[in-house]
């Protein structure tokens, strides 16, 4: 079974600074996505980016970026020029592209990331 | 354009009563998912549900748990008999297909235990 674990249960950064939160999944598969979501105060559960693991190219969504190491299973989260309004869990998740396993994510514990202003 | 409804957004029973949280998938989505989040964890799934069939339920506790997507209605997650370990944040997700690229996410249910 795949397993997803983030390893720092909190994080702060300073206000326009940039943070890294860390992720690492162990699996057996070859192919799969990957996922980063947001958790504020609300309970909302927001996708911030996705990653194929076909794809070599690390996915970008305007100041949210990672990195993505398939051989090292790992997938972190760089978050550049950081807002007040980032401060949240942070989860990253699996979910297999197999026709059997493709309905679920396997999510981390989280990362409570908070803003310095 | 709505996205996924849950509701109740709190719903607080005594031990022993029944839980009954309300999904209403996005329009046009058909496949819906049930995921649990205890205090201070990551989301654990329960349940895969398409109209009037379970697709996967591996995910579910064995007694008192079960869930339903009706031909026309919310889905439903039912918990019987609750306990004090059942409190926890319950999430619904819908998604347009069988391999969907990514769910959309309810704000989900608040369950408290008393």
């Amino acid at each position: 079974a795949q397993t997803v674990t983030q390893s720092q249960p909190e994080m702060s950064v300073q206000e326009a600074e940039t943070v890294t939160l860390s992720c690492t999944y162990d699996t057996s598969e070859s192919d799969y996505y990957l996922f980063w979501y947001k958790q504020p105060p609300s309970r909302q559960m927001i996708l911030v980016i996705r990653q194929e693991a076909y794809k070599q190219q690390n996915a970008t969504e305007n100041r949210f970026s990672v990195n993505f190491q398939k051989a090292a299973k790992s997938f972190s989260l760089k978050i550049s020029d950081s807002q007040l309004g980032d401060a949240a869990m942070y989860f990253c998740a699996y979910r297999s592209s197999s026709f059997q396993g493709a309905q679920k994510l396997v999510f981390g514990q989280g990362t409570r990331l908070t803003i310095n202003p | 354009n709505a996205g996924v409804m849950q509701n109740p957004r709190h719903l607080v029973r005594r031990r022993g009563q029944e839980a009954r949280l309300r999904c209403s998938p996005m329009k046009g989505h058909s496949h819906v998912y049930w995921y649990r989040q205890l205090p201070e964890e990551g989301l654990k799934f329960m349940v895969y549900l398409q109209k009037e069939n379970i697709i996967d339920e591996s995910g579910m506790p064995k007694e008192r748990f079960s869930a339903e997507f009706p031909k026309e209605g919310p889905s439903i997650l039912r918990i019987q008999q609750v306990v004090r370990g059942d409190s926890a944040a319950y999430f619904c997700a819908s998604s347009p297909g069988r391999i969907g690229y990514g769910y959309t996410f309810g704000s989900g249910t608040r369950l408290t235990v008393v």
